[in-house]
């Protein structure tokens, strides 16, 4: 069975960090490009970040682009979101979803970890 | 970017009847090497993380009701279903895969009138 499950949600003050993680199982890992995508509390889906499946191919929106970094760990099944900086406007529910190649739908998304950015 | 518009932003539709959701790509979303457009519809219910639908404007996923159906080309997409379940009250976005960044719709409500 598929299972895709994000970590590393909470509160946290504007300008601190948090890292996000998501582990994945059920599929193999390295044919995926994985992604985080992230719903502010009563809106819409916004791409944060997505990265190919050897981290040869990384991409960020421009909201988070030099405060958020992606990264994966083949051997652990495990992709990340560092993010620094924080701001009130980054809080949201970020999903980590998987696309069968670089540009694809994502036909798979965890359940979600909230982060909340207010002092 | 690609901006991706929905219309409508809600719609109340009676069970059993015909549901129709329309999507708008600033730009062609037409990848002309396989004649695919790269154009997504998912579905999020309440407290659940979006589900896909549709992919490549018109191919069901497995599993997905053949009530759901997608169509268009180009810029211009449009998602029905047939003939509206309760359990199809959710929010649905389109989306395009196209180009960096990918972009979603604003979304579009559906309930029951």
């Amino acid at each position: 069975e598929v299972q895709v499950v994000e970590s590393g949600g909470g509160l946290v003050q504007p300008g601190r960090s948090l890292r996000l993680s998501c582990a994945a199982s059920g599929f193999t890992f390295d044919d995926y490009a994985m992604h985080w995508v992230r719903q502010a509390p009563g809106k819409g889906l916004e791409w944060v970040s997505g990265i190919s499946w050897n981290s040869g191919s990384i991409g960020y929106a421009d909201s988070v682009k030099g405060r958020f970094t992606i990264s994966r760990d083949n051997a652990k099944n495990s992709v990340y979101l560092q993010m620094n900086s924080l701001r009130a406007e980054d809080t949201a529910l970020y999903y980590c979803a998987r696309s069968y190649g670089d540009y694809s739908h994502f036909d798979y998304w965890g359940q979600g970890t909230l982060v909340t950015v207010s002092s | 970017d690609i901006v991706m518009t929905q219309s409508p932003d809600s719609l109340a539709v009676s069970l059993g009847e015909r549901a129709t959701i329309n999507c708008k790509s600033s730009q062609s979303v037409l990848y002309s090497s396989n004649n695919k457009n790269d154009l997504a519809w998912y579905q999020q219910k309440p407290g659940q993380p979006p589900k896909v639908l549709i992919y490549w404007a018109s191919t069901r996923e497995s599993g997905v009701p053949d009530r759901f159906s997608g169509s268009g080309s180009g810029t211009d997409f449009t998602l029905t279903i047939s003939s509206l379940q309760a359990e199809d009250v959710a929010v649905y976005y389109c989306q395009q895969y196209y180009t960096t960044p990918t972009t979603f719709g604003q979304g579009t409500k559906v309930e029951i009138k």
